[in-house]
């Protein structure tokens, strides 16, 4: 079964850095293109961006270009965001899901609250 | 705004034959395919229907999807009460550098 477990979420205050994890399991980790999706409160989901399975291809919305890195590490069967200058409209849950542009599976997310 | 519309709302009775739609434009649903997904109340997003009109496994084929030029709908028919919740469309786009877009999301009420 897949599974996907994210965490690292929390109250951050504007400007400030959270690093998200998302830990993969019940399938070949490192053969599947990875991806990011957030949603605001009452909101619909919005693509963040995605990651190839050797990490060598990245992309990006533009709203987070140059403020989220999105990295893995295929032995640990982890996929991480790097969520730095966070402003209050980063306030979301985040998912974290298999796939390149289909969003295959999902984990259950992780709520980011940015506010001072 | 989204770049996907969809209709803030949609309603049947149990048993119904029930469709939404989501339009597009040419540089998302025009040229790439549409994918749809279910949210039901305190979850995370579920996809049901991927490439236009295809279902996952575990998917009832109440569930149907279709598309014609810039524009997507799903259908449900046998309308069930499990059935309410948050649908959205989404599709890749190729404008600025590509992205996936998703719509604002249509939310269903089994009446």
């Amino acid at each position: 079964e897949v599974q996907l477990v994210e965490s690292g979420g929390g109250m951050v205050q504007p400007g400030g850095s959270l690093r998200l994890s998302c830990a993969a399991s019940g399938f070949g980790f490192g053969n599947y293109w990875m991806s990011w999706v957030r949603q605001a409160p009452g909101k619909g989901p919005e693509w963040v961006g995605n990651i190839k399975q050797d990490g060598s291809e990245k992309y990006y919305v533009e709203s987070v270009k140059g403020r989220f890195t999105i990295s893995r590490d295929n032995a640990k069967n982890l996929l991480y965001l790097q969520v730095n200058s966070l402003r209050a409209d980063d306030t979301a849950v985040y998912y974290c899901t298999r796939g390149r542009t289909t969003a295959e599976h999902w984990g259950q997310g992780t709520l980011v609250i940015v506010s001072s | 705004q989204s770049v996907l519309t969809q209709p803030p709302s949609a309603s049947g009775t149990p048993g119904q034959r029930v469709t939404m739609s989501c339009s597009g434009g040419s540089s998302n649903i025009g040229r790439n395919t549409v994918n749809w997904y279910q949210q039901l109340p305190g979850t995370a997003p579920k996809l049901l229907i991927y490439n236009d009109n295809q279902r996952p496994s575990g998917v009832p084929d109440r569930f149907s999807g279709s598309k014609s030029g810039t524009s997507a709908s799903l259908a449900i028919s046998g309308l069930q009460s499990e059935d309410e919740a948050d649908y959205y469309c989404a599709a890749w786009d190729d404008s600025l550098s590509g992205r996936v877009l998703f719509g604002g999301g249509t939310k269903l009420t089994v009446l």
